[in-house]
């Protein structure tokens, strides 16, 4: 069966700090990778979506990045983090193709003071 | 552009039934989702509909589709503590495979 990972589960980071939060799916090839920023009390903004190494499209301008080194691993990152950075961070797999179903990790909570 | 939209808040007594409601815009989406995410942990899907059909039922869980009115509602029956969570409905733009996702609807079971 497949699996996602998500780490850190929680974070606390300095303004001006760098960020790296990692995904990692299990079980699975070739996984369209998401990423997704819950603020508090508020829905989910797809932030980065990914099908296939190397390929990242970006649905929002912002101070973050992603990257996907591997098949499946995908790698949400940022030079300097903001306040408005804070927040919930979840990372889905689907299958290849168009308009399959979704699956989410547990979520990373970034609190940046 | 597309806009799902959902109550943001619903309570209800334990053992009483929950109907959480959608409106959603894509009247192309193939398939609407019901997700559930309690405090702190990652969002879980609970069923989805495909756009064909009226109605799913899962155990205690009943999805309603009116592709007319372009609503979808999840009705909870004999609603338990345990169900107390944020609830999402989504729908998959037809031009992008993207899900849309709604605002959440938090649901409170009172013993």
């Amino acid at each position: 069966s497949q699996t996602i990972h998500q780490w850190p589960a929680t974070l606390v980071q300095p303004v001006g700090s760098p960020l790296s939060l990692e995904c990692t799916v299990e079980g699975t090839s070739n996984p369209n990778l998401y990423w997704y920023r819950q603020a508090a009390g508020r829905g989910l903004q797809l932030l980065f979506y990914s099908v296939g190494i190397g390929q990242i499209s970006s649905e929002v301008p912002q101070n973050l990045s992603a990257s996907r080194p591997q098949d499946r691993q995908f790698i949400l990152s940022s030079k300097k983090l903001l306040l408005s950075d804070s927040g919930f961070y979840l990372c889905a797999w689907s299958a290849m193709g168009g308009g399959e179903t979704q699956y989410f990790g547990p979520g990373t909570r970034l609190l940046v003071l | 552009g597309e806009d799902v939209e959902q109550s943001l808040f619903l309570s209800v007594r334990e053992g009483d039934s929950s109907v959480i409601n959608c409106t959603y815009t894509d009247s192309s989406s193939t398939y609407l989702y019901w997700y559930k995410q309690e405090p702190g942990a990652g969002l879980q899907l609970l069923t989805y509909i495909f756009s064909n059909m009226d109605m799913k039922q899962d155990q205690r869980l009943t999805v309603l589709l009116n592709k007319k009115d372009k609503h979808l509602s999840l009705r909870i029956a004999d609603t338990q503590t345990g169900d107390s969570a944020i609830y999402f409905c989504a729908e998959i733009d037809s031009g992008t495979y993207k899900y849309i996702f709604g605002t959440g609807t938090r649901l409170k079971v009172l013993a």
